[in-house]
């Protein structure tokens, strides 16, 4: 059975913090994972990781995926109250019949106090 | 912004009645799916079209169908709505014009059904 786990569901640190979301899988026919932020409303798009080892970056957040070890982290320096959402991980399938689904993980709640 | 309009944003309804909700999107994209979001369970998918007509079914499919008549337009039908279809209702697509396989969000719909 396809799965993806994050780790840990929930985290609460203070401005300045650095922080670490995990994310494990376990799925055939990996094509690519995906990172989005959801703050109370739609889940918007972070990153797209299909390389092992390659950091994508984006301001003060980061991403790298090994496809040997099945994981993915995503790492958020001088953390500010609006990094505050539930950050969510997702594998997209490759394939033909698989039409680029996802599956997600259960999300990582990160508060960030001031 | 990936042009994607959800109606309607709230409803609520009784159990055993029908439901439609409606997807829109202006970019012409090929792929569209829709999600279900709940506590604890992340994001999961109901049904997903990849062409005009063509459809299948996601991991929690049960007391849902879907259409897709047209490229802008899918949507999703609870034949007789249930509580445990009270959530909240994501509608994606697939970015397949410029081949980078992202997936955009839409605003969601929050169901309640009583």
């Amino acid at each position: 059975e396809d799965k993806v786990v994050q780790s840990p569901l929930s985290l609460v640190v203070h401005e300045g913090d650095t922080v670490t979301l995990n994310c494990s899988y376990e799925v055939t026919n990996f094509r690519s994972l995906l990172w989005y932020k959801q703050e109370k409303k739609a889940p918007t798009f972070l990153f797209m990781l299909t390389s092992s080892g390659i950091e994508k970056k984006s301001g003060r957040l980061s991403s790298i995926l090994d496809k040997k070890e099945l994981f993915s982290i995503l790492n958020i320096t001088a953390t500010q109250t609006g990094d505050s959402a539930i950050y969510l991980c997702a594998v997209q399938f490759a394939g033909g019949t698989s039409y680029g689904k996802l599956t997600f993980g259960q999300g990582t709640i990160l508060t960030v106090h001031p | 912004d990936a042009g994607i309009t959800q109606s309607p944003r709230h409803k609520v309804t009784e159990t055993g009645t029908p439901v439609t909700l409606r997807c829109h999107q202006t970019e012409n994209h090929r792929y569209m799916y829709w999600y279900r979001q709940d506590p604890g369970h992340g994001l999961r998918l109901i049904h997903y079209s990849y062409g005009v007509k063509d459809t299948d079914k996601g991991e929690v499919s049960d007391g849902y169908s879907v259409s897709r008549s047209k490229t802008e337009d899918f949507l999703l039908t609870l034949e007789s709505a249930t509580s445990s279809q009270t959530s909240v209702y994501f509608c994606a697509i697939r970015e397949s014009v410029l081949g980078t396989n992202e997936q955009y969000f839409g605003p969601g719909t929050r169901l309640t059904v009583t």
